[in-house]
């Protein structure tokens, strides 16, 4: 089957725009995580998703960030008013979940946000 | 606090030459730790976690509790091994915590 896929894969975007990227996790994955990759900053995490809930989002870096899932599928980040500081790759995850012993995470290609 | 380091941005070794990329790790639980590796062009993918205690393309990495610390090692290098490679701890909850990554360059 397709492994986690994301769109758009690159979104060029204007400072003070909303952005949203989306997420389609491998099927029958419960848990589903968003990271962001950047030159400065490495690869950090930003919110966690167990089905439609989530029970850690201590990584968005501010309340212009949001992410929901719906129907324990398909997963939106939601960047509202898009600052130069926001220019990296996100990067969306899934996985079986439920805490599993050595539960592997499966990354997608990421989606390259540029904010100009 | 839950923390992960790679001291070593960047690691260039000679083809056939061991390879030792560090990790040392921070966590007041018992830890869950991982290799994943990003090929040029490629998505991040799992190498190995210490769970399993495998061999993944001739890599090994061995928990030590006492030193903290779970490196990544592989005894003849390839030019294939060229990657960017970063060691993660599985926090409290399922998310992962990453080291800033280690740029392995393997000359021919």
């Amino acid at each position: 089957g397709a492994g986690v896929s994301q769109s758009p894969s690159n979104k060029v975007t204007e400072k003070g725009k909303d952005v949203e990227l989306r997420c389609d996790p491998i099927s029958g994955h419960t848990a589903l995580y968003w990271y962001r990759q950047s030159l400065g900053q490495g690869l950090e995490f930003l919110i966690y998703f167990q089905g439609n809930s989530a029970p850690d989002k201590s990584g968005l870096p501010s309340d212009r960030f949001s992410a929901e899932r719906t129907g324990g599928s398909v997963s939106t980040l939601t960047i509202q008013r898009t600052q130069q500081e926001d220019s990296a790759v996100y990067l969306c995850a899934s996985s079986l979940g439920f805490r599993l012993a050595g539960d592997e995470q499966f990354f997608g290609p990421g989606t390259r946000l540029t904010v100009l | 606090a839950q923390r992960v380091t790679q001291p070593e941005k960047l690691l260039s070794v000679f083809k056939g030459a061991p390879v030792e990329l560090k990790c040392n790790y921070s966590y007041s639980g018992s830890p869950e730790l991982f290799w994943y590796v990003q090929y040029s062009r490629q998505r991040l993918q799992l190498l190995l976690r210490h769970i399993s205690r495998e061999s993944i393309k001739g890599f090994t990495a061995d928990l030590n509790k006492g030193e903290t610390s779970f490196h990544l090692k592989k005894p003849f290098a390839q030019e294939e091994d060229s990657a960017m490679y970063y060691c993660a701890l599985r926090g409290a909850t399922n998310k992962l915590i990453f080291g800033t990554g280690t740029l392995l360059a393997v000359q021919p």
